[in-house]
């Protein structure tokens, strides 16, 4: 059975503190990796999808790292309206075609000013 | 714009009521999914299809029904039978073949018993 797991649950930076959350995944043969935001009342938002340990994808403050039992979400100089609840998802390569994503439980950030 | 509507944002069951959700795409993508989010619960699957007129249980399918009869609507029926239904619930949708595409998400509905 696939599994995520992400860390910490809650986060508190201050603005421009950088940071660093993680999410380990045990998954039979990795197809992809996925990190989403979700803001309060609202659904995910994707942001970025890596596929193969060393890959590394940047968007903004934000860069995405993956390695062969976890990924890195990276977060550079962080601003109050980076403050979100940060969500990994993996694939795995399964039979018939079915890639159905299993989620973490994520990680709350707060970013104070 | 492409996307994924959910309607209504806000809804209230009452006991030994059946409540639709409803969710449409414009993405012209094949798989669809529903979700279930609790607090501290992350994402459970509900129900998932990947073609028209078939549809797959999730994790958590008991007193949830399904239909998808369009490739751009996939509604979501609680049931009497769902005990607990109070939760914020989320349809998705994505590309298959690949196994490697993100989904996409509408903005939800919460869905309250009274």
């Amino acid at each position: 059975e696939d599994q995520v797991t992400q860390s910490p649950e809650a986060l508190r930076l201050q603005e421009g503190e950088s940071s660093s959350l993680n999410c380990s995944y045990t998954v039979s043969g990795l197809r992809g990796l996925f990190w989403y935001r979700q803001d309060p009342g609202k659904g995910p938002e994707f942001l970025f999808t890596l596929y193969s340990a060393g890959e590394e994808k940047e968007k903004e403050r934000l860069k995405a790292t993956l390695t062969k039992k976890e990924s890195f979400l990276h977060i550079t100089a962080p601003k109050p309206e980076d403050s979100a609840t940060y969500l990994c998802a993996v694939t795995n390569r399964a039979s018939g075609g079915s890639y159905i994503p299993t989620f973490g439980r994520g990680t709350s950030l707060i970013v104070h000013p | 714009d492409g996307g994924i509507t959910q309607s209504p944002k806000y809804l209230f069951r009452k006991e030994g009521q059946n409540v639709t959700l409803s969710c449409e795409q414009n993405l012209n993508h094949d798989a669809m999914y529903w979700y279930r989010q609790d607090p501290g619960q992350g994402l459970r699957l509900i129900y998932y299809s990947q073609i028209v007129n078939d549809f797959q249980k999730g994790d958590i399918a008991e007193g949830y029904s399904v239909s998808r009869e369009k490739k751009e609507s996939f509604p979501l029926t609680v049931t009497s039978a769902q005990k607990n239904p109070t939760a914020f619930y989320l349809c998705a949708s994505s590309i298959i073949g690949t196994g490697g595409s993100g989904a996409f998400f509408g903005q939800g509905t919460r869905l309250t018993v009274v």
